[in-house]
């Protein structure tokens, strides 16, 4: 079965600490790796898409890479704004979203 | 601004009513979806709708209805056949349906129980 596993659950940091939230995940044939920011009470945010072992995006402090059997989210030099939850989702062999539980990451002052 | 709006933000039910979320979108999207959202636990999917008049039932979809006779419009009826409605509900969309594509989503719906 096609499943999206994130890890840590939750994290917490100093600020400017840098980290790495990783997604494994196990469906075959990856058609596209999402991650998501989600803030409390609201929808997600699209952050970045992946398709292929090798590939890395960035944006501000988040940069995002995968490989054949997982993608992490490293934060660098993380700010309080940075706390959300990050999530990972992947597109299974039934053209269906797969969503992780998710990444909770507080950043403290 | 292009985007999905859903409406209400919050949202109470008694015993045995149906109610309806609204979900609009003005990105002149093809797919749209609906997703439910409780603690600990990852996004499910309810219903997706490829086209206008087009519709799927999801992973979870009992207790659930939708229609689709807008492209820009997907609301989701929660009936009383639904025994745990309370969640935060999420409408999304994307270009087209199918792998690979991004979906974006609204900034959700919290239904709540009485």
């Amino acid at each position: 079965e096609d499943q999206v596993t994130q890890s840590p659950e939750a994290l917490r940091l100093q600020e400017g600490e840098s980290s790495s939230l990783n997604c494994s995940y196990t469906v075959s044939g990856l058609r596209g790796l999402f991650w998501y920011r989600q803030d409390p009470g609201k929808g997600p945010e699209f952050l970045f898409t992946l398709y292929s072992a090798g590939e890395e995006k960035e944006k501000e402090r988040l940069k995002a890479t995968l490989t054949k059997k997982e993608s992490f989210l490293h934060i660098t030099a993380p700010k309080p704004e940075d706390s959300a939850t990050y999530l990972c989702a992947v597109w299974r062999g039934n053209n269906r979203l797969a969503f992780g539980k998710g990444n909770q990451v507080v950043v403290i002052p | 601004d292009g985007g999905i709006t859903q409406s209400p933000k919050y949202l109470f039910r008694k015993e045995g009513q149906n109610v309806t979320l609204s979900c609009e979108q003005n990105l002149n999207h093809d797919a749209m979806y609906w997703y439910r959202q409780d603690p600990g636990q990852g996004l499910r999917l309810i219903y997706y709708s490829q086209i206008v008049n087009d519709f799927q039932k999801g992973d979870i979809a009992e207790g659930y209805s939708v229609s689709r006779e807008k492209k820009e419009s997907f609301p989701l009826t929660v009936t009383s056949a639904q025994k745990n409605p309370t969640a935060f509900y999420l409408c999304a969309s994307s270009i087209i349906w199918g792998s690979g594509n991004t979906i974006y989503f609204g900034e959700g719906s919290w239904l709540t129980v009485v």
